[in-house]
């Protein structure tokens, strides 16, 4: 699976838009950008998956580059709650296998 | 229940016991996963079962870990010889068909070796 970079830590006021930035430079054809985050004591919470296109749920926005390199995950609007570690992890294809976590991006919500 | 359960959720051992946490996956969950957290690092895989297929236990730390999966559900991960560098909290994770990738995890099982 391609490796990802993210910034180790960010900050956001509350109510504002949270834009997490996320590097897969190697990516290639058939692998998906998938985001996760893990609040502090909790397991990892699934956010978003995407191929090529934009997606947006109830959570968040995955803007994904035309090239495919970078993808930036969006919360609208950031909440204390929004508090966490953020996982960008890109894997081969829908098919079943493991997942491989790096450090993510800490985000610090401010009121 | 609706999401993924653990047991125990603490566990305190002394160092040479063996211990076993359980996992059960959401029903009908056809992919089991086992990863460690330890305190203040990042999640680390350790095994992954699907279907009937042999497991993925390439992130087994050592011999002292193994695991098995009963009647394609039910999961316990077993740590012989507890050390001290065994402590960290042992999640779970299961997913399905629908979105194989989105794993749903459960809230962990913390080991504590003394």
């Amino acid at each position: 699976d391609a490796k990802t970079t993210q910034p180790p830590s960010m900050d956001c006021a509350e109510g504002r838009a949270a834009n997490l930035p996320c590097n897969h430079s190697t990516i290639s054809g058939n692998e998906y950008v998938y985001w996760y985050r893990q609040i502090h004591s909790q397991g990892p919470q699934y956010i978003i998956h995407g191929l090529k296109n934009n997606e947006t749920n109830e959570m968040a926005s995955l803007i994904i580059t035309e090239d495919r390199k970078s993808s930036t995950l969006i919360l609208p609007h950031a909440t204390l709650r929004d508090t966490a570690v953020y996982y960008c992890i890109v894997r081969a294809g829908t098919s079943y296998g493991k997942l491989t976590f790096g450090q993510g991006t800490i985000l610090t919500v401010h009121p | 229940g609706a999401g993924v359960s653990q047991s125990p959720s603490n566990k305190v051992t002394e160092k040479g016991k063996d211990v076993e946490l359980r996992c059960d996956p959401i029903s009908g969950h056809t992919a089991l996963y086992w990863y460690r957290q330890s305190l203040g690092q990042g999640l680390e895989f350790l095994i992954y079962f699907q279907g009937n297929s042999a497991p993925d236990k390439s992130g087994l730390p050592s011999d002292r870990f193994s695991a098995e999966r009963t009647g394609g559900s039910v999961s316990t991960l077993t740590i012989q010889r507890t050390q001290q560098e065994d402590s960290a909290v042992y999640l779970c994770a299961s997913s399905g068909a629908s979105v194989p990738g989105e794993l749903f995890f459960g809230e962990g099982s913390r080991l504590t070796v003394l």
